[in-house]
Order: structure tokens, then C-alpha cells, then sequence
């Protein structure tokens, strides 16, 4: 059974850079795709990008310009960068496992709230 | 690219059966899958690739899609099915986009 943990700063000042880390235990994170998806407090799901355990990276139109998605094989671990924060990318950030177009396993997310 | 259209609210009694609604334009709606969120906790796929479900997940939730829109049906329902709902689509196969979200009530 594959177990992710999502880590990471609980407070970014706005204008700064968002920086979380996905660690996979249980299953490798190689031949696999894994996502970002965030969800604002008593809001949606919202997919941030993808990655291939290769390095080749999908990320969302809307948020294209910010993300950089990254994956470290050799510690079985993904990461987010989401540079130029503002209050409104307050939300759970949730690390995600694909299978299949569709999303089987998850993180327990973690919040994280931009404010100064 | 827009979220899916769902319905905000559904209900039914113990028992009875509940059909939640995820729409998009005509090219929005592919390989759908559907998530049920409790509060508190993480999404909980139960339905991929329209009307697949993952070992473990009751049959009484059933998926469907016609043209532009597809379909989360739960029979029987449960008190244990009372939760918020999202629908996903990766028509294009580039992007995910969610459904707005339906929360559901067992009366």
C-alpha cells in the first residue's frame, strides 16, 4: 500500500515562493505519473500539474506560468515550487498517485496559508 | 479551461438513490472518474475511466456518461454516503479539470 506524506513550510508571505515536498513510501515513485491538487478551505478540488517519474511535466494553464514541478527518484520524492504567492493560493495541498486518468491514492495534504 | 458544471446539493432517504450530474462543452468531458470527500479527509476515488469502480468500492455507486455529461448514481443509500462529491475529466489527455462539487444529504 502505497503512502504519501506531504511536508513543507505551514505559512509563505505573499509575493514569495510556495516550496512542498512529496515523500512516497510503500511503492516506488519510478514508472508512474503523480499530480498536485489543491483545495481552498470550503472550496473545490483544483489540479495543479503532473509528472512523470522520467521528469516530463503537464501543469495547469492557469497556473503555468508559476509551478515547477520536480521528481527526485533516487529518495523516492516529489516536489512543488509555486513561485509569487498571493492569499488566494491559501489552501490544502494534496501529493497524488494517477492511475488509469484518475486519482487512487492520497496524501493527507497540507495546508498551507499565505499571509505577512 | 472551466470547472464541471455539478449540482451543489442532493438528497434522498435511506434506501433510495441519488444521481449527481457533472457537465462540461463538448470536448470537456473524457475519462472521467468521481471522488467522494468526507470532512476532514482526503478525496476517495470511486469511479474511473466513466463507470469502472476500484476494488473495494460498493456497486451500489455507478458511473455513466451521455454526450457532454456524465453521471454518479448511488443506490441504496447509506448514512455512510453523505459527503461532498467531484467529478474529473481528462478529455484532452493534457489537462484535469474537477467538477464544482455536490454535497449530498441522507435525509
Amino acid at each position: 500500500q502505497v503512502q504519501l506524506q506531504e511536508s513543507g513550510p505551514g505559512l509563505v508571505k505573499p509575493s514569495e515562493t510556495l516550496s512542498l515536498t512529496c515523500s512516497v513510501s510503500g511503492d516506488s515513485i519510478t514508472g508512474y505519473y503523480w499530480s498536485w491538487i489543491r483545495q481552498p478551505p470550503g472550496k473545490g478540488l483544483e489540479w495543479i500539474g503532473e509528472i512523470f517519474s522520467s521528469g516530463s511535466t503537464k501543469y495547469s494553464p492557469s497556473l503555468k506560468s508559476r509551478v515547477t514541478i520536480s521528481v527526485d527518484t533516487s529518495n523516492n520524492q516529489m516536489s512543488l515550487r509555486l513561485s509569487s504567492v498571493t492569499p488566494a493560493d491559501t489552501a490544502l495541498y494534496y501529493c497524488v498517485r494517477h492511475r488509469e486518468r484518475s486519482f487512487p491514492d492520497w496524501g493527507q495534504g497540507t495546508l498551507v496559508t499565505v499571509s505577512s | 479551461q472551466s470547472a464541471l458544471t455539478q449540482p451543489p446539493s442532493a438528497s434522498g432517504s435511506p434506501g433510495q438513490s441519488v444521481t449527481i450530474s457533472c457537465t462540461g462543452t463538448s470536448s470537456d468531458v473524457g475519462g472521467v472518474s468521481w471522488y467522494q470527500q468526507h470532512p476532514g479527509k482526503a478525496p476517495k476515488l470511486m469511479i474511473y475511466e466513466v463507470n469502472k469502480r476500484p476494488s473495494g468500492v460498493p456497486d451500489r455507486f455507478s458511473g455513466s456518461q451521455s454526450g457532454n455529461t456524465a453521471s454518479l448514481t448511488v443506490s441504496g443509500l447509506q448514512a455512510e454516503d453523505e459527503a461532498d462529491y467531484y467529478c474529473s475529466s481528462n478529455a484532452d489527455y493534457n489537462n484535469y479539470v474537477f467538477g464544482t462539487g455536490t454535497m449530498v444529504t441522507v435525509l
